[in-house]
């Protein structure tokens, strides 16, 4: 199984609202990823979980909150979230964070906010 | 910083090959990746080189010169459903995986 998947494939939220996104694997990696990818424009990084701890945050504001509950899952909460944030949100795993490993990305979630 | 280049858009026909290139600057190297990505879906894996050299996969090859920083992605037979956008990734020594902005193969019959 080298399937990644992601919940829900569409979400519009208002600006006070709260979500979250889901990111499933079973694939036993290690690393699991959170990019966020504008239209034509290639996905940018946001989050790295290596073994359920969070490893890199590329700086991402704060009403982005990720979460690793465990080896399978990544969430991604978003709260008071602001129309430029609509963008297509990536998760992604390898088999670890070094660098020399594909990464196998889900179909993404849609994200609209209004 | 991280900068990696690749064309914005080529055109091809069906049948034809096409060499799409990538050259990177990065600090740290710990390999090159090329995806495919169409349009409104996820980017899929095609290629990982980490030494100089042609990788082969079907119609597909890459190949790598890590001393000149530069890498490209060769598609024989094009098809056109071969028509999407082509991601040349770095993977650094500091768990990071950078994205060049893509370039867009478009194929006419």
């Amino acid at each position: 199984d080298t399937e990644v998947t992601q919940t829900p494939k569409h979400l519009v939220m208002g600006m006070t609202n709260k979500k979250s996104l889901k990111c499933e694997q079973h694939m036993g990696h290690r690393a699991m990823y959170w990019y966020k990818q504008k239209a034509k424009k290639p996905p940018e990084l946001m989050f790295v979980y290596s073994y359920e701890k969070l490893s890199i945050n590329e700086s991402v504001p704060s009403r982005f909150s990720p979460e690793c509950p465990n080896s399978s899952l990544l969430n991604l909460h978003l709260h008071a979230l602001q129309p430029e944030d609509s963008a297509l949100y990536l998760c992604a795993s390898s088999q670890d964070a070094s660098g020399k490993n594909e990464q196998y990305f889900g179909p993404g979630t849609r994200l609209t906010v209004t | 910083g991280q900068n990696i280049d690749q064309p914005t858009e080529m055109t091809a026909t069906e049948g034809a090959i096409v060499q799409i290139n990538c050259t990177y600057q990065t600090s740290g190297f710990n390999g090159l990746f090329w995806y495919q990505q169409h349009a409104g879906e996820a980017p899929t894996f095609l290629s990982y080189n980490v030494l100089d050299g042609l990788e082969e996969k079907g119609r597909f090859s890459s190949f790598l010169s890590r001393s000149k920083g530069y890498s490209y992605l060769l598609l024989k037979e094009l098809q056109m459903k071969d028509s999407a956008s082509y991601l040349c990734a770095v993977g650094d020594n500091f768990n990071k995986f950078y994205f060049g902005s893509g370039t867009k193969l478009n194929v006419k019959p």
